[in-house]
C-alpha cells in the first residue's frame, strides 16, 4: 500500500530534550515536506526536500533540523523543544515539486506532539 | 510571497444541499496548481481535486468540484448533495513551481441532518 508513515503518532516531551519524529514513504517520491498544524492557522512549511541531501527552509524553519540522506526518510529533529513547539505535525510527499498535478501532497497520519 | 484566504471559518449546511466553500489566492506567477484537502476530526489530510492555473476547464472530482475564476483569483470549492460525513475542516492551497505548498486557514463545515 502507497502510503507515507509517521513514528511516534502522540509525544509527550518536556523543554529541552531533544527529539526525533521519523518519516518515510514508499512511492518513491522525490519532494518531501514538514508542515505544522495549529488552530487558525492552517498548515505552515516547515522545511522541504526536493530530492536527497536537498533540503531548503520552509516558512517556520526555525527550532527545527531536518536531513535527506535517503529518498524514502525525512526525520524533523528538535534539538531543544520549547513549548511552543507543542503542535501537530504532518510529514508529505510528492512525485514532483513542480505546480502540475503530480505535486499532490500525500500525507502522513501526523504526529501530535506537547512539550511541557 | 504567496497568500491563500479562507474567509468562511465555520459554515452550517443542510444534508443533501450544495455548499461553496471560498479561497482566494494571491501571486505573481502565471503558473500555480490550485489545491483542496479534508481534513476530518480524525486529524488525516485527504486530497480532494486540483486545478492547474492553465487549465481551460474547472475541476471535478465526483460530488467536488472547483469553481475556478482566474481573473478574480479564486478557487472556489463546491461540494454538491451534501452528506454527514462532509463534517470536516477544509483547506485550500496553493503551490507556485518548485516552491512551498501555502494553505489557507481552512473552513470547518458542518452538515446538518
Amino acid at each position: 500500500e502507497a502510503q507515507v508513515t509517521q513514528n511516534p503518532r502522540y509525544l509527550i516531551t518536556v523543554t529541552g530534550k531533544k527529539l526525533t519524529v521519523t518519516c518515510s514513504q514508499n512511492m518513491n517520491h522525490e519532494y518531501m515536506s514538514w508542515y505544522r498544524q495549529d488552530p487558525g492557522l492552517g498548515l505552515r512549511q516547515i522545511y522541504y526536500s526536493m530530492n536527497v541531501e536537498v533540503t531548503d527552509k520552509g516558512d517556520v524553519p526555525e527550532g527545527y533540523k531536518v536531513s535527506r540522506k535517503e529518498k524514502r526518510n525525512f526525520p524533523l529533529i528538535l534539538e531543544s523543544p520549547s513549548p511552543n513547539q507543542t503542535s501537530l505535525y504532518f510529514c508529505a510527499s510528492s512525485f514532483s515539486g513542480g505546480s502540475g498535478r503530480a505535486s499532490e501532497q500525500f500525507f502522513g497520519p501526523g504526529t501530535r506532539l506537547t512539550v511541557l | 510571497a504567496q497568500k491563500i484566504t479562507q474567509t468562511q471559518p465555520g459554515m452550517f449546511v443542510q444534508e443533501k444541499e450544495a455548499v461553496t466553500l471560498d479561497c482566494t489566492y494571491d501571486t505573481s506567477d502565471q503558473s500555480y496548481g490550485l489545491f483542496w484537502y479534508k481534513q476530518p476530526s480524525s486529524g488525516e489530510m485527504i486530497f480532494l481535486i486540483y486545478q492547474g492555473s492553465y487549465d481551460e476547464q474547472n475541476a471535478t472530482e465526483g460530488r467536488y468540484s472547483l469553481n475556478f475564476q482566474k481573473a478574480r483569483k479564486s478557487a472556489n470549492l463546491v461540494i454538491s448533495a451534501s452528506q454527514l460525513g462532509d463534517s470536516a475542516m477544509y483547506f485550500c492551497a496553493m503551490r507556485e513551481p518548485y516552491n512551498m505548498l501555502t494553505f489557507g486557514g481552512g473552513t470547518r463545515l458542518m452538515v446538518k441532518p
